[in-house]
């Protein structure tokens, strides 16, 4: 089966540096990433995806995330953190056979950034 | 339409209720997924539905019955509920099972068994 793993539960930032939030990958044949944020009491929003193609992915919100094969890392990132950054973040991975695909989350770091 | 809309958006219910949940989208997608989730945990799959049919079903106790009306909605109904089972469910949706593009999640509805 697949699987990501994030490393922290948490990530502290100050508001204007940049930040990082760490996934690793465990996958047989090629990876489906991806990276959604969750504010409090609310489902989860897309963020970006890495299917196939270039090593750094553009998303929502000014984040991006760079795919590194031979560290089996997805890690997300921003130049400039603002206060509203600060939500739960989730890498996935796309699990399963032909047909019977689904999204399998790690267990979420919390972002806080400081003012 | 982009969205997926849950309602209600909290419940509460005692252990000999009979409850619905429900989820709708009108965005043309052909797989729809409930997932489970509990406070600072990462949301667990429960269901899918792949062209109006249950394509996954994983584990879940038959207490939770899905159901899948048509292809724009999709139900949860719960009957003789645990407290263990107050959680958010999230309804999510994507144009296919075998999607490259991700889900569209909804709100979620904040379920309290009591």
């Amino acid at each position: 089966a697949q699987s990501v793993a994030q490393p922290e539960d948490q990530v502290n930032v100050a508001e204007g540096n940049p930040l990082t939030v760490k996934c690793t990958y465990s996958v047989s044949g090629n990876p489906y990433l991806f990276w959604y944020v969750q504010y409090p009491n609310r489902g989860l929003q897309f963020l970006l995806k890495y299917i196939t193609g270039d090593n750094l992915v553009k998303g929502s919100y000014g984040f991006e995330a760079e795919f590194n094969k031979s560290q089996t890392s997805f890690h997300l990132k921003k130049p400039s953190a603002l206060v509203s950054d600060s939500a739960l973040y989730f890498c996935a991975v796309r699990d399963g056979g032909t047909g019977f695909q689904k999204l399998v989350f790690g267990t979420g770091t919390r972002l806080l950034v400081s003012p | 339409d982009t969205e997926v809309t849950q309602t209600p958006k909290h419940l509460v219910m005692g252990m000999t209720n009979k409850k619905s949940l429900k989820c709708e989208q009108h965005m043309g997608h052909r797989a729809m997924y409930w997932y489970k989730q509990k406070a600072k945990k990462p949301p667990e799959l429960m269901f899918v539905y792949s062209y109006e049919k249950l394509s996954i079903n994983e584990s879940v106790p038959s207490r939770f019955s899905p159901e899948c009306p048509n292809s724009s909605l999709l139900n949860l109904h719960l009957h003789a509920l645990q407290p263990e089972d107050s959680a958010l469910y999230l309804c999510a949706s994507s144009q296919e099972q075998t999607t490259n593009y991700g889900y569209t999640f909804g709100s979620g509805t904040r379920l309290t068994v009591v």
